[in-house]
C-alpha cells in the first residue's frame, strides 16, 4: 500500500482569492497522476491526467503541475468562485495496475 | 452515453445479510473497478479486473467477492454483511489509456449495515 497525501485537508478561501494545494506521491515507479474534482453528492470527474515530468496542464481558471523526481504535484485555483467549492482528489498510478487515492482536499469558496 | 451505472443508490442491510452490488458500463472499457469511501478516508480499492474473466484483489477485499462474465458488468457481492461494511461504494472504469482519460465514476451506492 502506497502513501498518497493531500494537503491541506481542508481550505476556505474568499470569492476572487487564487489558491493552491499539493499532492505528494511516492517518487518510484512512477506511471500517472490524476486529478479529480468531488461534488458533494456525486462522483468524482477527471480533470488532469499527467504522466511528464514538468507537465503543466490548465482548464480555464485551474491548472496543475508536476514533479515526479520529487514526488509532488500543485492544483492552482485562480480567482476562485462558489461553484469551484469541492473536495479535489489526486490519485497515483505507478507501474503496476492499481491506483492509490489521496484522501483530498476540501474547498469552500465563500461569497 | 450512460456512462457507469451503479444501483441501487441506497441499502440498509441487517448483519449478516448478503447483497450484489451491480455496476455497469457502456463505454467498452477494459479495467473495471469497486472503491469504497469511510468519512475522513480516501477511496480505497476493494477488488479490479482488467478485462472479462479477469479479477483481482485490491487493498481492502475481505468480505467482498467479485466477478467480470461480461466486458459490461462488474458486481459486487457481500456475503454476510457486517456493519464494518457501511460505506459508500463507487464503481469506476477506464479504457487501457486511463492515462489519457481517467477513470469515470459511477454516481455511488450508500450501504449502512445495522
Amino acid at each position: 500500500i502506497l502513501n498518497v497525501e493531500q494537503s491541506p485537508q481542508s481550505l476556505h478561501v474568499q470569492e476572487g482569492d487564487s489558491t493552491n494545494f499539493t499532492c505528494s506521491f511516492p517518487s518510484s515507479n512512477f506511471y500517472a497522476l490524476h486529478w479529480y474534482r468531488w461534488e458533494t453528492a456525486k462522483s468524482p470527474e477527471a480533470l488532469f491526467v499527467m504522466t511528464l515530468n514538468g507537465d503543466e496542464k490548465k482548464k480555464g481558471r485551474i491548472s496543475a503541475t508536476l514533479n515526479t523526481k520529487e514526488g509532488y504535484s500543485y492544483l492552482y485555483i485562480k480567482g476562485s468562485q462558489p461553484e469551484d467549492s469541492a473536495t479535489y482528489l489526486c490519485a497515483f498510478k505507478n507501474t503496476g495496475n492499481q491506483f492509490y487515492f489521496g484522501t483530498g482536499t476540501s474547498l469552500t469558496v465563500i461569497p | 452515453n450512460a456512462g457507469v451505472t451503479q444501483t441501487p443508490k441506497f441499502r440498509i442491510l441487517k448483519i449478516g445479510q448478503s447483497m450484489t452490488l451491480q455496476c455497469t458500463q457502456d463505454m467498452n472499457h477494459n479495467y473495471m473497478y469497486w472503491y469504497r469511501q469511510d468519512p475522513g478516508m480516501g477511496l480505497k480499492l476493494i477488488y479490479y479486473s482488467v478485462g472479462a474473466g479477469i479479477t483481482d484483489k485490491g487493498e481492502v477485499p475481505n468480505g467482498y467477492n467479485v466477478s467480470r462474465s461480461t466486458t459490461e458488468d462488474f458486481p459486487l457481492r457481500l456475503e454476510l454483511a457486517a456493519p464494518s461494511q457501511t460505506s459508500v461504494y463507487f464503481c469506476a472504469s477506464s479504457s487501457i489509456q486511463d492515462f489519457l482519460d481517467g477513470y469515470t465514476f459511477g454516481s455511488g451506492t450508500r450501504l449502512t449495515v445495522v
